[in-house]
């Protein structure tokens, strides 16, 4: 099992629409666990930490099951701004390991 | 704040060539991490350090090397560049280890 899978999508949707993404990790002593966003031919930037009872950063939520090891991603109301790849990212003893991404389309 | 600067934007190299990716921060971070992103594939950690003086091995450290001699600084060294090395390469520093700031990166073809 990889550490970190996501699904490479693409997710295409309209704006407005509602889209989750999900992640899995293999690591069950990983304690931390990020959402980054990475414009095409740009840096990663982070978007949100994800917190164990879950939480929300305006119209992004991002949830943690620990029991099952995966997380996820829930952005409302979609903007064409939006558009980018998701990186999940999964906290190790100094270092971040990096999923490979999930690719979001929002289409006017 | 400039955050993290890479330099140079870009690079082409020939096959056994030898170049220096510079790193700066003015963060006053002690961790900072250099990273390689090939297409469609996630970002896999070459070398870390902790603070000055202090380096490891990530992922995928053979063919590089680094070094820390200040806090600011944390360069990479490409000895003998091959085709595999064609990538584009990210550095990051980190107050905590937790959240990461990233440079603008490397765009780096060996041929």
């Amino acid at each position: 099992r990889k550490e970190v899978e996501q699904d490479p999508g693409p997710f295409n949707v309209p704006e407005g629409a509602t889209v989750a993404f999900n992640c899995t990790y293999s690591n069950s002593a990983s304690q931390s666990f990020f959402w980054y966003r990475q414009d095409c031919r740009k840096e990663p930037k982070l978007l949100m930490s994800v917190y164990s009872s879950g939480n929300e950063d305006g119209r992004f939520t991002a949830q943690l099951n620990r029991a099952s090891q995966y997380i996820s991603l829930l952005i409302r109301d979609s903007k064409l701004s939006d558009s980018a790849t998701y990186l999940c990212v999964v906290r190790g003893y100094s270092t971040l390991t990096f999923g490979k991404g999930t690719m979001l389309l929002v289409s006017p | 704040n400039a955050g993290v600067t890479q330099t140079p934007k870009f690079r082409i190299l020939k096959i056994g060539q030898s170049m220096t990716l510079q790193c700066t921060q003015d963060m006053n971070h002690n961790y900072m991490y250099w990273y390689r992103q090939d297409p469609g594939m996630g970002l896999k950690l070459i070398y870390y350090s902790v603070g000055a003086g202090i380096t490891d091995k990530g992922e995928v450290p053979n063919g590089y090397n680094v070094s820390r001699s200040t806090t600011e600084d944390f360069p990479l060294r490409l000895e003998l560049a091959a085709p595999s090395q064609t990538s584009v390469y990210f550095c990051a520093s980190s107050p905590n280890s937790y959240e990461q700031y990233f440079g603008p990166g490397t765009r780096l073809t060996v041929t």
